[in-house]
């Protein structure tokens, strides 16, 4: 069974940007939910969709924003990129009883 | 209250010996508290996880202990080996659909030959 995958490996973008990101869930699962973890803090919760719909984001601005699409893969936008967006952001997928399962991640480097 | 407390912050075990890492919750709204491992340029790979209706959970190695009086739960890696040198996560989140994982700062574990 193919895991969770997600594209670019790396993407580096300057000040100001626009970076999306993406993500194919594991066969089967419907929740797409997307983290942060950045130098320190951890891994922070940004998003999860569901069926085509944000359940619920975290204590995160605006500027970070995405969409599930039909097949249930995703992608992640975070516009006017900043420094302290440099981070390695995941994206796990899961099918009820709060079980996640991780892709590799994109390593996002703003300069 | 939407904590997780997790320590050591860092852990040197001998081959062969018993790693314990220990994470502490507040939230009494918290029934499944999963842990993950993490290598390098790698994602987090769920590792094991337990709910507060039992207070032991064990696969091959991996145990997880919870005391839910105490709000703490632990993982004990029995005969360390070089290769579970890793970051270990732990995690709490509620069944109350909220699909957000709340994780622990997290413990390097080198396991020395």
């Amino acid at each position: 069974e193919a895991g969770v995958t997600q594209s670019p490996t790396h993407l580096i973008k300057t000040r100001g940007q626009q970076a999306t990101l993406r993500c194919s869930p594991i066969s089967g699962h419907t929740s797409v939910y997307w983290y942060q973890q950045a130098l320190g803090l951890g891994l922070q919760f940004l998003l999860w969709y569901d069926e085509g719909e944000e359940r619920n984001r975290g204590n995160f601005p605006p500027r970070f924003s995405g969409r599930q699409f039909p097949n249930y893969s995703s992608e992640l936008n975070v516009n006017a990129l900043e420094l302290e967006d440099s981070a390695l952001y995941l994206c796990a997928s899961g099918q009820g009883y709060n079980e996640q399962f991780f892709g590799p991640g994109t390593r996002l480097t703003v300069l | 209250q939407q904590q997780v407390k997790q320590s050591p912050q860092s852990l040197i075990v001998q081959k062969g010996g018993i790693s314990i890492i220990n994470c502490a919750y507040e939230n009494t709204a918290f029934d499944y508290f999963p842990w993950y491992q993490q290598f390098p340029g790698k994602g987090p790979a769920l590792l094991i996880a337990i709910r507060p209706d039992v207070s032991e959970k064990k696969e091959g190695r991996f145990t997880i202990s919870f005391n839910k009086s105490a709000k703490q739960f632990s993982l004990h890696i029995m005969d360390s080996q070089p290769g579970d040198s890793a970051t270990y996560f732990c995690a709490a989140t509620t069944s109350s659909n909220t699909g957000k994982l709340i994780f622990g700062q997290g413990t390097t574990l080198q396991v020395k030959p």
